[in-house]
């Protein structure tokens, strides 16, 4: 079965610092993977996806940036933090396109907290 | 283009009461479509989804889901209301070829006793 990961699972950062959030997927091979965040209250906002290795598409310029080094492996990063990037950060995969359902499962979230 | 529009952000009913969520979707494609549910401080379940064969889907939690074309809904129920529900709902929708998920606004189910 798939199962897939997310760490930290909390994190408090002062405005102007580096970020890295990583995410890693077991069980699949080649998954399209996705990074969400929810402010409080809000709902899903798409940040990222990426349908294979080095294939970024950003949904929301801003100041962060992703990266897939590994088919299950995606990265969340951002070089210098601001207070509206606070926020609950989801990963997610789902079967390649061409594949027979399109649910996408999520991992359990970083709570990311900007001082 | 796709959308999907959940009525209510929060909707209260008594424990052992009929859960209602509603959720109207607009795709030029057939859709997929899904509910998620998401308690807090965690990621999102899946529920169930409609992938174009029985229009009424079942799913966990005694949840099920009824796909009506013609009115364009993908509404949510369950007959008995538990603590347990309480959560918020997304109603979400894909398409064949689409590499992206339409996540509605979510509603917020709060559970009486």
């Amino acid at each position: 079965s798939q199962t897939i990961h997310q760490w930290p699972a909390t994190l408090v950062q002062p405005v102007g610092s580096p970020l890295s959030l990583e995410c890693t997927v077991e069980g699949t091979s080649n998954p399209n993977l996705y990074w969400y965040r929810q402010a409080a209250g809000r709902g899903l906002q798409l940040l990222f996806y990426s349908v294979g290795i080095g294939q970024i598409s950003s949904e929301v310029p801003q100041n962060l940036s992703a990266s897939r080094p590994q088919d299950r492996q995606f990265i969340l990063s951002s070089k210098k933090l601001l207070l509206s990037d606070s926020g609950f950060y989801l990963c997610a995969w789902r079967e390649a396109t061409g594949a027979s359902s399109y649910e996408q499962y999520f991992g359990p979230g970083t709570r990311l907290t900007v001082t | 283009a796709q959308s999907v529009t959940q009525l209510g952000s929060h909707v209260s009913v008594s424990e052992g009461a009929l859960v209602l969520l509603r959720c109207n979707y607009s795709s030029s494609v057939p859709p997929y479509l899904f509910w998620y549910v998401q308690y807090p401080n965690q990621g999102l379940q899946l529920l169930l989804k409609y992938t174009s064969a029985a229009t009424l889907v079942k799913g966990i939690n005694g949840f099920e889901a009824e796909f009506k074309k013609s009115e364009t809904s993908f509404h949510l129920t369950k007959p008995s209301a538990h603590m347990s529900d309480a959560a918020e709902y997304f109603c979400a929708v894909s398409r064949t070829g689409g590499f992206k998920t339409i996540f509605g606004a979510g509603t917020r189910l709060f559970v009486k006793a």
